[in-house]
């Protein structure tokens, strides 16, 4: 079983719809959560973070965490052909010596 | 300020060549790190540097070393290239440890051949 796990799409959305991208985890341990965007041919950029349970919102972008489920999600609200991207869900793992664990990602695509 | 740099951006070597990748960074962060990243493997961390003077393994090292030559710097060398590495490499920083939002390079793709 991978540490990180993400469906690997493509997620397909209309413009203006909410997207929703979710990771699940197997470190009970993990503290830390983040999401990062990856653009075709560019690197990650960070979106998000979230350590505690519940939601965190900014902007048109939510993460949801739920440590007892082991699963942590990204919503996109009004979605772009902007924000057309690979999704990159990262936990810091105690397992991996406090290190980032990146999951595979998911590709979201916006049509307009 | 340019962030993160990486050089080079592209290359290709046959199996058995050697080569250093080259990262820097301007926002006197403390902790370096180098990933590669697979066709739907997400980013693997090879090597990572705490603070100057300190490297450890991460979760793929085998076939790689590195340096941390200052608080700028740090490589990454390929002794004998194997086709099994070919991948984009990622250099990254942060200001401490990985809680610390990472800020990325540009990438370098490399094909062995």
């Amino acid at each position: 079983q991978k540490e990180v796990e993400q469906n690997s799409g493509p997620l397909s959305v209309p413009e203006g719809a909410i997207a929703s991208l979710n990771c699940t985890y197997s470190d009970r341990g993990s503290q830390s959560f983040f999401w990062y965007r990856q653009y075709s041919g560019k690197s990650p950029e960070l979106i998000m973070f979230i350590y505690s349970n519940g939601d965190k919102e900014d902007g048109r972008f939510t993460a949801q965490l739920n440590k007892a489920s082991q699963y942590v999600s990204l919503l996109i609200r009004d979605s772009q052909p902007s924000d057309s991207a690979t999704y990159l869900c990262a936990v810091r793992t105690y397992n991996a010596g406090n290190m980032l664990t990146f999951g595979g990602g998911t590709r979201l695509m916006v049509k307009p | 300020n340019a962030g993160v740099t990486q050089t080079p951006k592209f290359q290709v070597l046959k199996t058995g060549q050697s080569m250093t990748l080259q990262c820097a960074q301007d926002m006197n962060h403390n902790s370096m790190y180098w990933y590669r990243q697979d066709p739907g493997m997400g980013l693997r961390l090879i090597y990572y540097s705490a603070s100057e003077g300190t490297t450890d393994k991460g979760e793929v090292p085998n076939g790689y070393n590195v340096s941390r030559l200052n608080k700028r710097e740090f490589s990454l060398r390929l002794e004998s290239a194997a086709p099994s590495q070919t991948s984009v490499y990622f250099c990254a920083s942060s200001e401490m440890d990985p809680s610390y939002e990472q800020y990325f390079g540009p990438g370098t793709r490399l094909t062995v051949t």
